[in-house]
């Protein structure tokens, strides 16, 4: 069966320090990734997704990056933490390209920028 | 980008209640709309894809509804108990254009079920 893992569970960072998350797929191969962020009262809003190693897409603007270095690793990173990069962070995972197949999502991680 | 909105965004009702609850997206370009119930501390879970017009799909007491003419999807929750307490996410499946799809969420609908 698969599985989806995120770490860490939770991060306090202040502004201005770098940022590094961790996603890892098990039990599928070549899946299509992607990172979503909540903000406080706010939506889940897509940041990156990745349909195969090396291959990133970004959503939205901001001081936010994402690598695909191995089939099944999605790393979200910052050089530079912002206030406004607090919230929720969860990775997720779908098979191929297909819209009606569901994502499923990792445990997420909570990100509080002081 | 889509613009998915959801009503609700929250509401209390009591157990054995039946409710529902409303997502509109834009009927243009559709492609599919999921359901998620997100549980306080857990991941989203999947409860429907639905892809055609008239589309009605069912899981236990939870049922939905799919209106694509005119960007609409009903959720229906029959006699609530506390465990379908979340938040319940809608999300539009859109084309990427670079071989993939991706989803765009509603701010959810946040279900209290009081016992």
């Amino acid at each position: 069966s698969q599985t989806i893992h995120q770490w860490p569970a939770t991060l306090v960072q202040p502004v201005g320090s770098p940022l590094s998350l961790e996603c890892t797929v098990e039990g599928t191969s070549n899946p299509n990734l992607y990172w979503y962020r909540q903000a406080a009262g706010r939506g889940l809003q897509l940041l990156f997704y990745s349909v195969g190693i090396g291959q990133i897409s970004s959503e939205v603007p901001q001081n936010l990056s994402a690598s695909r270095p191995q089939d099944r690793q999605f790393i979200l990173s910052s050089k530079k933490l912002l206030l406004s990069d607090s919230g929720f962070y969860l990775c997720a995972w779908s098979i191929g390209q297909v819209v009606s197949y569901e994502q499923y999502f990792g445990p997420g991680t909570r990100l509080t920028v002081t | 980008i889509l613009n998915v909105e959801q009503s609700p965004q929250s509401l209390h009702v009591q157990e054995g209640d039946s409710t529902n609850f409303t997502c509109s997206f834009p009927s243009s370009n559709f492609y599919a709309l999921h359901w998620y119930r997100w549980e306080t501390a857990k991941s989203p879970e999947a409860l429907f894809v639905m892809t055609l017009n008239g589309d009605e799909k069912k899981k236990g007491r939870i049922s939905a509804t799919l209106n694509t003419k005119e960007g609409y999807s009903y959720l229906y929750i029959k006699g609530s108990q506390p465990e379908d307490s979340a938040t319940y996410l809608c999300a539009s499946a859109g084309d990427s254009g670079a071989g993939s799809y991706q989803l765009t969420f509603g701010k959810g609908t946040k279900l209290s079920v009081i016992p």
